[in-house]
């Protein structure tokens, strides 16, 4: 089974300070994702690779950086968080999607309230 | 027009019951598609992958229609354990490397007894 492990479920952070979110996989898939989700708003892509050192702009990237070193991790950085990210995160990864038949594997999620 | 549009329900209906979802799409260069089941405060999870002869898996049937950009989910003999939010899927292939799926923001259903 493809398994995407978020590295907290859960995450409290004040104001202004620097968080990294982790997503590891184990499949070896080439595409890695970040959404976050709020309710009403649906799932919004911020940043997505296609491979190692690659990273393309989502939807809402402000205030947000990604990192991947390695294929395997894709981390997400909210340079100085701020309540309005108070929001579920959720990592995906996938095959590289050609004629994209491929769907995404996700993360159980991560939690994250900024105070 | 909103890249993938779903009526978000509520959708109340009782055990044993037939519901359909429906769903659109703006971009007509899309190449595939799949329904995602999501319970509260968990991930989504992939259900099926839309085909464009239709593919049913028990009692879920997905239905594609190109012409008129339009996916559907049918849900024959609803369970308790059917009750979760729908999420319509589209992947809009941008470009070779790699494309971010696009997400509808869900139709909902509750089954009751």
């Amino acid at each position: 089974d493809v398994k995407v492990t978020q590295s907290s479920r859960y995450l409290v952070k004040r104001t202004g300070e620097k968080v990294f979110l982790e997503c590891v996989q184990d499949m070896d898939h080439e595409n890695m994702f970040w959404y976050r989700q709020d309710p009403g708003l649906g799932l919004r892509l911020i940043y997505f690779s296609y491979d190692v050192k690659m990273k393309e702009k989502g939807d809402i990237p402000e205030g947000y950086s990604v990192s991947r070193e390695k294929k395997e991790r894709f981390s997400l950085i909210l340079e100085s968080a701020s309540t309005n990210q108070t929001s579920m995160y959720l990592c995906a990864s996938s095959f590289r999607s050609g004629t994209g038949t491929h769907g995404y594997t996700f993360g159980s999620g991560t939690r994250l309230t900024v105070v | 027009r909103k890249e993938v549009e779903q009526d978000p329900g509520p959708f109340n209906v009782p055990e044993g019951a037939t519901v359909a979802f429906n769903c659109t799409y703006s971009n007509s260069a899309s190449q595939s598609f799949f329904w995602y089941r999501q319970d509260c405060r968990k991930e989504p999870k992939l259900l099926m992958s839309v085909y464009s002869s239709g593919n049913e898996d028990g009692r879920f049937t997905a239905q594609l229609n190109r012409a008129s950009q339009y996916i559907s989910l049918l849900i024959r003999d609803s369970k308790l354990s059917d009750s979760a939010t729908y999420l319509c899927v589209v992947n809009p292939f941008r470009h070779q490397a790699g494309t971010a799926l696009i997400f509808g923001k869900g139709t909902t259903l509750s089954v009751s007894s």
